[in-house]
């Protein structure tokens, strides 16, 4: 079964406003946990590394203030999009790495976010 | 940078056929490399890695070698099945957690 879920697993805001996304690890507690963003027909990207307790590690060109990360549990991890514009419109995975394995990642469904 | 190339999709393919998709990367270092399998409406799933070069990996008839000569990883299997119809994702880690993705291959198998 699932051992990372997503909710909602799709989104339709409207443009300026803000939109949080949730990751659960259903199994396990993940002080690390990832977030992905998938365009149409194009790879995962990773996006930042959440660390429970800290503050998120974003990659290069993330922008930090425009996706917020919190990770206040072993078990949840959010991404917000605030102020979203249609160019935010995108697929967004989340993952933890597995306990037994720091080789393989458990990914979440993911969510559609359209904004419009 | 560190990067991975896979065949575009969509392949389609007869019940029973064949598959090869191709997956070149590049790489410093020595990575590992897996492939992971997205079924409709799932989340990602590891379908198999190998971590040093000459490693075969291996899972439900699926199979890729590690070749460091080529920098390649070709997800094979002999007999596709009509289940086996998904998105196939070729990916790296290098030295840290970090997974790098290749855009993804859709495989339809058809009845």
């Amino acid at each position: 079964g699932a051992v990372v879920s997503q909710h909602p697993s799709w989104v339709i805001c409207k443009s300026g406003t803000s939109v949080k996304i949730e990751c659960r690890s259903l199994d396990f507690q993940a002080t690390t946990m990832f977030w992905y963003r998938q365009f149409p027909k194009q790879s995962l990207m990773l996006m930042a590394t959440s660390n429970e307790g800290s503050k998120a590690t974003y990659e290069q060109g993330v922008e930090k203030d425009k996706f917020l990360i919190n990770h206040a549990s072993l078990t949840l991890s959010t991404l917000t999009v605030t102020s979203a514009h249609p160019e935010d419109s995108s697929f967004y995975i989340c993952s933890r790495a597995s306990g037994s394995s720091a080789d393989t990642q458990y990914f979440g469904p993911g969510t559609r976010l359209t904004v419009l | 940078g560190n990067s991975v190339t896979q065949m575009e999709g969509p392949v389609t393919l007869s019940e029973e056929a064949f598959l090869t998709i191709n997956c070149t990367y590049t790489a410093t270092g020595y990575p590992s490399l897996f492939w992971y399998v997205q079924y409709p409406g799932e989340g990602l799933q590891l379908l198999l890695k190998a971590t040093k070069a000459d490693d075969k990996g291996s899972n439900k008839g699926f199979e890729a070698t590690y070749r460091k000569e080529t920098t390649s990883f070709h997800l094979e299997k002999g007999s596709v099945q009509v289940s086996d119809s998904a998105v196939y994702f070729c990916a790296l880690r290098d030295s840290s957690y970090k997974l790098i993705f290749g855009s993804g291959t859709r495989l339809l198998v058809r009845p």
